[in-house]
C-alpha cells in the first residue's frame, strides 16, 4: 500500500517551453501533496504544499507563477514548470500524505528528472 | 523549531557487518520521526516511523530504530547489511504544519 507514482520519470525540453509533471497516489486518498526539488548530493528542498481543492502554499523563494501547482482531486497533483530555463534542471519529487493527522507519514514518488537545454 | 541533525555525511561498512546511522532531533515535546532511504536516481522510501509508544521501532528491510529521549536521538540500525543497502539515508521530523524537515543525509557505501 501507499504507492505514489510520478510521470514522466524524465523529460528533456527546450528552453522556454513548459513541462507538466503528474503525481498520483495509487491506493490511497491524499488530501495533501508536497513538491520537492533535489540538487545532486543534497537533501530535498520543499517547494510547495498542495491541498486538494485549494491553492498551493509556496515556500519562501519559490516563484508561484513559474511553478504552477494544481491539486484537482484526492489522487492527483500536477506541477507545471512554465517557461523552463536551464537553471530549472533538477530532480523533482512529490510526496503524498493520506487523510488523518497532519503529522502522518509522507509517501514519495520515484521522482522526475528534468533537463532543460 | 523542529529539526534533525545527521552527524555522519558518509559511512562505509562491510557487507555482513552491522550498521548504525545517527540522528539527533531538537524539539521539546515528543517529535514525530522518520527514516527514509533513497537509492540513486530514485524517490524516497519510508523505512520506519515513530509517533509514540514503544521506543524500539521495527521497519522494513530489516531496519530498526530506537527513540531515546534522554539523548535526543533516533538512530537507525541493521544487524547485517547487504550490498543492496548502499544508498542515501535521511532522518526527518515534521514541524507544526506537518512539513517534513530532513537531515542532510548519510551516504552508506557497502564494501565486499
Amino acid at each position: 500500500g501507499a504507492v505514489v507514482s510520478q510521470h514522466p520519470s524524465w523529460v528533456i525540453c527546450k528552453s522556454g517551453t513548459s513541462v507538466k509533471i503528474e503525481c498520483r497516489s495509487l491506493d490511497f486518498q491524499a488530501t495533501t501533496m508536497f513538491w520537492y526539488r533535489q540538487f545532486p548530493k543534497q537533501s530535498l528542498m520543499l517547494m510547495a504544499t498542495s491541498n486538494e481543492g485549494s491553492k498551493a502554499t509556496y515556500e519562501q523563494g519559490v516563484e508561484k507563477d513559474k511553478f504552477l501547482i494544481n491539486h484537482a482531486s484526492l489522487t492527483l497533483s500536477t506541477l507545471t514548470v512554465t517557461s523552463a530555463h536551464p537553471e530549472d534542471s533538477s530532480f523533482y519529487i512529490c510526496s503524498a500524505r493520506g487523510t488523518g493527522t497532519a503529522s502522518g507519514a509522507q509517501y514519495f514518488g520515484p521522482g522526475t528528472r528534468l533537463l532543460v537545454l | 523549531a523542529q529539526s534533525v541533525t545527521q552527524p555522519d555525511i558518509h559511512i562505509t561498512v562491510s557487507e555482513g557487518a552491522s550498521l548504525e546511522l545517527r540522528c539527533n532531533y531538537s524539539y521539546g515535546a515528543t517529535p514525530y520521526l522518520f527514516w527514509y532511504v533513497q537509492s540513486p536516481g530514485q524517490g524516497l522510501q519510508l523505512l520506519l516511523k515513530y509517533f509514540s509508544g514503544d521506543t524500539l521501532v521495527q521497519g522494513i528491510k530489516g531496519f530498526e530504530a530506537e527513540f531515546k529521549r534522554s539523548q535526543s536521538s533516533f538512530n537507525l540500525r541493521k544487524p547485517s547489511v547487504h550490498w543492496s543497502d548502499a544508498a542515501e539515508y535521511f532522518c526527518a521530523t515534521t514541524d507544526s504544519w506537518g512539513k517534513l524537515q530532513f537531515g542532510a543525509g548519510t551516504q552508506v557505501v557497502v564494501t565486499p
